[in-house]
C-alpha cells in the first residue's frame, strides 16, 4: 500500500525554466509534508517542508504548494539549474502516528544546460 | 559534526549468507529509522526506534530481517538468510524525538545478493 505516490518517474527541463514535481497522498491524517533531494551515491537530504496549516512555503528558488482537499503537493523550482538534477522524494508524516515518515517512489529531475 | 554513519558502504554476498548492516546516528538524536530503497517502491520504512525501543516494525519484509538498537549510538539491521530479492540500498536515518520533520540520512549501504 503506497501512502505516497509520485506518478512521474522522470522529468527533463531546460535550464532557466520552471520544474514542477508532483506528489499525491492517500490519507488526510497526514499533517506535515516534506521534499528531499538525493544525488547518486548519497543519502537523501532535506529540502523544504510545509505543514497542513499552510498552503504555500517558499525558500529561495524552491516553493512547495499544498492542496489538502485534493491531497496533493507540488514542488516548484524556478529558475531550474543543472545542479538541481537529482532524484526528488516527497514524504509525509503525522503527529498522530508518531515519528513515521512515508516516502514516495521519487522523481528523477534532469536540468538540461 | 559527524552525520549518520553507515557501514559497510557496499556489500556483495551470496544467497543464504548472513548480512549485517550498521548505523551510528547523530549524537543526541533519539529516533532512528531504517529504510530500503528500490526502484519499484522508492524509500520503504522498515523499522524505527524511539529512545532505543522499536516502535513500528511492520515494514520489515519477513522474519529473515531483524533490527536491534542496543544503545543510543548504534543500530544493526540483519538479514539471515539473505536472498537475491534483498538487493537494494539500505539507508539509516536519525532525528530528534520532538523533531521538525527533518530526517538526517546516512550515505546508505548498497547490498547485492548473488
Amino acid at each position: 500500500d503506497q501512502q505516497v505516490k509520485q506518478n512521474s518517474p522522470s522529468l527533463s527541463v531546460q535550464e532557466g525554466r520552471i520544474s514542477i514535481l508532483n506528489c499525491d497522498y492517500t490519507n488526510s491524517m497526514f499533517d506535515y509534508f516534506l521534499w528531499y533531494k538525493k544525488y547518486p551515491a548519497e543519502g537523501p537530504t532535506f529540502l523544504i517542508s510545509i505543514s497542513s496549516i499552510k498552503d504555500k512555503n517558499e525558500d529561495g528558488r524552491f516553493t512547495v504548494f499544498l492542496n489538502k482537499s485534493a491531497k496533493h503537493l507540488s514542488l516548484h523550482i524556478v529558475p531550474s539549474q543543472p545542479g538541481d538534477s537529482a532524484v526528488y522524494f516527497c514524504a509525509v508524516s503525522s503527529k498522530n502516528t508518531g515519528n513515521q515518515f512515508y516516502f514516495g517512489t521519487g522523481t528523477s529531475l534532469t536540468v538540461i544546460p | 559534526d559527524a552525520g549518520v554513519i553507515q557501514s559497510p558502504r557496499h556489500e556483495v554476498t551470496e544467497m543464504g549468507q548472513e548480512v549485517t548492516l550498521r548505523c551510528k546516528p547523530i549524537s543526541g538524536h533519539n529516533s532512528l529509522f531504517w529504510y530500503r530503497q528500490t526502484m519499484m517502491r522508492g524509500l520503504e520504512l522498515l523499522i524505527y526506534f524511539n529512545n532505543n525501543v522499536p516502535i513500528d516494525d511492520s515494514g520489515m519484509p519477513e522474519d529473515r530481517f531483524s533490527a536491534k538498537m542496543p544503545n543510543a549510538s548504534f543500530s544493526t539491521l540483519k538479514i539471515q538468510p539473505s536472498e537475491p530479492r534483498d538487493s537494494a540500498v539500505y539507508f539509516c536515518a536519525s532525528s530528534p524525538l520532538m523533531n521538525t520533520g527533518e530526517l538526517f540520512f546516512g550515505e546508505g549501504s548498497r547490498l547485492t545478493v548473488l
